[in-house]
Order: structure tokens, then sequence, then C-alpha cells
């Protein structure tokens, strides 16, 4: 399985935008990028996911590198409830579980 | 909105009893899957289904059994439970099987063996 590298922890400002690395230096042509998050004391929930192409949602903006060996989860105005433990996930076309890092902590700071 | 419930927040249970924890989806959904969540391991899976009466073991499987007798729910089931068992417990639904597909989680068990 592909694997994912992400800080452990990150830090930002209430109301300011927050850039989320992951590297995936290993992905292979069919694995889609999926970002899910997990607030205390909740079960993880989705964020976003893309394949090749950067995507928009309400929640986040997803931009992924050209040779897609890294991508960028974007907040754009960071909230106090934003803070969580983001995960970088890559999953496989022929696989249909997940395999969960340690993540990225997210404080956000009022 | 999706909804994946599990029939309790906190269980404790003493060494050697068996242990059910029961998870719910109410979207029609045909994957579900079991995960195990530790400090510094992140999420591990344990067992999924992928239709009524299939089981597929995940990553860590033993000392664990599933049942998934009707096609909303998924048990997760302890037959001798352990001290080294103790962890949160984490159930997920997803509507397809492929790779874009998204699961839903629901909130988690945080189960403490004595």
């Amino acid at each position: 399985d592909a694997k994912t590298t992400q800080p452990n922890s990150m830090e930002s400002n209430e109301e300011e935008p927050v850039h989320l690395p992951c590297n995936h230096s290993t992905i292979s042509g069919t694995d889609y990028i999926h970002w899910y998050r997990q607030l205390p004391s909740q079960g993880p929930e989705y964020v976003i996911h893309g394949l090749t192409s950067n995507v928009n949602n309400r929640m986040a903006s997803l931009a992924i590198a050209e040779d897609r060996k890294s991508s960028t989860l974007i907040l754009h105005r960071a909230t106090l409830r934003d803070a969580a433990v983001y995960y970088c996930i890559l999953r496989d076309f022929n696989n249909n579980d997940m395999r969960f890092g340690a993540g990225t902590r997210l404080t956000v700071k009022p | 909105d999706v909804k994946v419930t599990q029939s309790s927040r906190y269980l404790v249970k003493r060494t050697g009893e068996k242990v059910f924890l029961e998870c719910v989806q109410d979207m029609d959904h045909e994957n579900m899957f079991w995960y195990r969540q530790d400090p510094g391991l992140g999420l591990r899976l344990i067992y999924f289904s992928y239709d009524v009466k299939m089981k597929e073991k995940g990553d860590i499987p033993e000392g664990y059994s599933v049942s998934r007798e009707k096609k909303e729910r998924f048990s997760l089931i302890l037959e001798s439970a352990s001290t080294n068992q103790t962890s949160m417990y984490l159930c997920a639904s997803s509507g397809g099987q492929g790779a874009w597909e998204t699961q839903y989680f629901g909130p988690g068990t945080r189960l403490l063996v004595l």
C-alpha cells in the first residue's frame, strides 16, 4: 500500500487560511487521495477527496501536485471548530478499506 | 444525512467476558467496517463486510469475530475480552466499492477491559 507522510502537528490563528501538507511519493495511478478529520471524542468525518485535479467543496479545497506525489488540504478561514486531527489517506482502486496514519493535529488559536 | 450509530459510547467489561459491539447504519450501505483506535497507532482495520453474511479480515483480526446477519447491522464480538483490547472502537459504512467512496463513521465506543 502506498504510504502518506504528514507533519505531526500544526498551529493556526483563527480566521486565517491553513495549508495542511501530505506527501505520498509512492502513489499509484489509480489511488484516490482522501482527507478525513477527527474532532475530539468523535469518529472521523469525510472532508474531501480527489484523483488528479484540484477539488473544492464547502469545507475545504484540495490541491494536488502535478506529479501527484503530494497534496495540500486548504482550510480557507480556520475556526476554533476546525481544531482536529486531519488524516490524508490513499485509497487503491482495488481495495475498499482505508489505511489511516497518525495524521496532523491542528490547533487553532483565537 | 447518513447516520451510523453504535450501541454504547462507553463500556466497562471484565477479562474473559464475551463482548458485543453493535453498529447500525440507516443508508442501505453494502459495506461496513470495524476499526480500533489507539494513541500513537492511529486507526487499524479489524474486519469488514461487503454484504450480508460476508466478512473479510483486516489488519488485526486476532481475538475478534464479526457477524452480519442483516444489511444494516454489523456486530463486533470479543469472544474472551482481554486488557489489551481496551481501546476506542469505530464502526463505518460506505455505499459502494470504488476508491472514491466516502466512509461514514459512528461516534465510537470506548471499551475498558479490567
